[in-house]
């Protein structure tokens, strides 16, 4: 039983540049969630998806960033244009979603913007 | 959302138990207590919840107090793949709710 997939585990672009990261949530998860973690940091919660719906994007900076969940397919975080400040980890959980429970966190994309 | 407050940092030696705790004066009835640690450039962990009991699993024990205002995660014997920064949170029991993360304690396992 496979856990949450992220990919790429590490990220560089250049300032301007567009970056995707991916997120396969543990099978049998149909909720998703982003986290991100500036260096020396806690973790700030972004974004929380269903299939094909955003429930709560009330941690996700008002521009240049989007997050989807799609029918088929891993979720996608999508930062345009990045600038040096979204330098940070990112971190996709997947829950069943039932009223417990806790989540299942990948191990992270590091995303490097030069 | 009601706010835990946890010590900056703490050390044990490797093998001795380490009581990690919690303050959560502010909690509901409804609020969930759970404990989530992350290693070094990895993603959090779950690593237990509770309600009112305490609560034992494989990898440690949680504690609550009689009012519920504090709670303690109890590592039996430490080793140096325990240091890590340990997370203590609550959450209503809530469908799909997020986990707000607060900054945690750091542990350090001296060999």
């Amino acid at each position: 039983n496979a856990g949450v997939m992220q990919n790429p585990r590490h990220l560089v672009r250049r300032r301007g540049q567009e970056a995707r990261l991916r997120c396969s949530p543990m099978k049998g998860h149909s909720h998703v969630y982003w986290y991100r973690q500036l260096p020396e940091e806690g973790l700030k919660f972004m974004v929380y998806l269903q299939k094909e719906n955003i429930i709560d994007e009330s941690g996700m900076p008002k521009e240049r960033f989007s997050a989807e969940f799609p029918k088929e397919g891993p979720s996608i975080l999508r930062i345009q244009q990045v600038v040096r400040g979204d330098s940070a980890a990112y971190f996709c959980a997947s829950s069943p979603g039932d009223s417990y429970h806790g989540y299942t966190f990948g191990s992270g994309t590091r995303l490097t913007v030069v | 959302d009601a706010k835990t407050t946890q010590p900056n940092s703490m050390e044990s030696n490797e093998e001795e138990p380490v009581h990690l705790p919690c303050n959560h004066s502010t909690i509901s009835g409804t609020d969930y207590i759970h404990w989530y640690r992350q290693l070094p450039s990895q993603g959090p962990e779950y690593v237990i919840h509770g309600l009112t009991s305490n609560v034992n699993n494989r990898m440690a024990s949680l504690a609550i107090a009689e009012d519920r205002k504090s709670s303690t995660l109890i590592l039996h014997r430490a080793t140096l793949r325990d240091a890590a920064v340990y997370y203590c949170i609550l959450r209503a029991d809530n469908y799909g709710q997020n986990f707000v993360f607060g900054p945690g304690t750091r542990l350090s396992v001296l060999p």
